[in-house]
């Protein structure tokens, strides 16, 4: 089975400074897609990036960009110029393609704070 | 174009009662997510469906919980005599088709106080 394991409980960050949150999954499959979710607080989840597992390039989305190794299974979010409304908590997911159920498996996410 | 919609927001049950939460999917999206999170805690898949079929409940608890989603009308989750134990937000999500290469799209949560 599928796992994600995010191991930052928690950092923090200076308002307009870069941090990099981690992730490591685990997973036999070759094909899948890995993203990057936020939760603010009281509010809902929203997609922050996504990187589909047969591009080498690494995806970015204007601050936020990820560095993706697939021989490590490492899959780490780095947001840049933080700001402080960046500050929640962000979760690891991954999603299997080609096993005929798409299940998102998601980490136990790292909470952000942005000092200012 | 509305979002994911789950009522109740907030629900209160004493122990043993039952808890119904609902979630309607974004227009033109057919699968079905649920989730719960614990206090702390990441999100805990629990049922994929979508309309008529449950996908995949490998994350269901075998007793008293159950999921549905029909033809006609939202996403049903029920969760029979309640314990303090089912005390969470439960999150529903929904996407397009199976095939969908991107997002899950999160309604706000329905947060579950057992008392």
């Amino acid at each position: 089975a599928q796992t994600v394991t995010q191991s930052q409980p928690e950092m923090s960050v200076q308002e307009a400074e870069t941090v990099t949150l981690s992730c490591t999954y685990d997973t036999s499959e070759s094909d899948y897609y890995l993203f990057w979710y936020k939760q603010p607080p009281s509010r809902q989840m929203i997609l922050v990036i996504r990187q589909e597992a047969y591009k080498q390039q690494n995806a970015t989305e204007n601050r936020f960009s990820v560095n993706f190794q697939k021989a490590a299974k490492s899959f780490s979010l780095k947001i840049s110029d933080s700001q402080l409304g960046d500050a929640a908590m962000y979760f690891c997911a991954y999603r299997s393609e080609g096993s005929g159920t798409y299940k998102y498996i998601f980490g136990t996410g790292t909470r952000l704070k942005v000092l200012a | 174009n509305a979002g994911v919609m789950q009522n109740p927001r907030h629900l209160v049950r004493r122990r043993g009662q039952e808890a119904r939460l609902r979630c309607s999917p974004m227009k033109g999206h057919s699968h079905v997510y649920w989730y719960r999170q614990l206090p702390e805690e990441g999100l805990k898949f629990m049922v994929y469906l979508q309309k008529e079929n449950i996908i995949d409940e490998s994350g269901m608890p075998k007793e008293r919980f159950s999921a549905e989603f029909p033809k006609e009308g939202p996403s049903i989750l029920r969760i029979q005599q309640v314990v303090r134990g089912d005390s969470a937000a439960y999150f529903c999500a929904s996407s397009p088709i199976s095939e969908n290469t991107g997002e899950l799209f999160f309604g706000e949560g329905s947060r579950l106080t057992v008392l």
